[in-house]
């Protein structure tokens, strides 16, 4: 398997401009992360979902961001209108099982792999 | 709220050093303390999870501790290696919460 892929790898766009962040997790996996890296805030879970459906969006910044994931091998990351601040990157990961703090089995293992990341630049 | 800090934010030693990693956080009511490394540019690599009722975990070069009780996690690298450059982060699992707190990481160059 390729690994999770994200697309795109860079983006530059101007404020008020939709941007659409696209990653295909590994197949068969389940579980898929969206997160966002900065030097100020470090790195934040966003919002993750277990078979297509979004389970905890509250990391979820404002209403200007909304996440989809129409399929197993398939989901998007919007922000309208996207705004300076917003500059970051962002990573998707997936996992096959749960991760361990919500089964709370022990496995030892690492269960989420994540993409390379999209670095967003909003001007 | 679940704060975690990582000591030192940086540090550049030779090869061949062993080192020692730290990491500290507030809520001592995790599920769980999980490792990673991250390279330039890169996702993040797993390397450690320790469960809340574990003391340590080992890897190859790599040992992470746990103390629970004091809120600390030391990751512990034996005989650096040049290809050991990285950014280490720790990140816990609260209980209750679900959502992981990342620390903002230990960036760390062995240099030949």
């Amino acid at each position: 398997d390729a690994g999770v892929i994200q697309s795109p790898r860079h983006e530059v766009t101007e404020m008020g401009q939709e941007v659409t962040l696209r990653c295909k997790p590994i197949s068969g996996h389940d579980y898929l992360f969206w997160y966002r890296q900065t030097m100020m805030r470090g790195l934040e879970l966003l919002i993750y979902f277990n078979n297509n459906v979004p389970i905890d969006d509250s990391g979820m910044p404002e209403d200007r961001f909304s996440a989809k994931m129409p399929n197993a091998s398939f989901s998007t990351l919007k922000i309208q209108p996207s705004e300076p601040r917003d500059s970051a990157v962002y990573f998707c990961a997936s996992s096959f099982e749960p991760p361990l703090h919500l089964s709370g089995r022990g496995a030892g293992e690492e269960t989420q792999y994540f993409g390379p990341g999209t670095r967003l630049l909003v001007l | 709220k679940q704060e975690v800090t990582q000591i030192p934010a940086a540090l550049s030693v030779p090869e061949g050093e062993n080192l020692v990693l730290n990491c500290s956080f507030t809520d001592s009511a995790i599920y769980n303390l999980q490792w990673f490394r991250q390279d330039p540019g890169k996702g993040l690599t797993s390397l450690l999870l320790i469960q809340s009722s574990q003391r340590e975990q080992t890897s190859g070069r790599l040992n992470a501790s746990l103390d629970k009780s004091s809120g600390r996690s030391t990751l512990y690298i034996a005989a650096s290696q040049p290809g050991d450059s990285a950014t280490y982060l720790c990140a816990v699992i609260t209980g209750g919460s679900y959502i992981p707190t990342f620390g903002r990481g230990t960036s760390l160059i062995v240099h030949p």
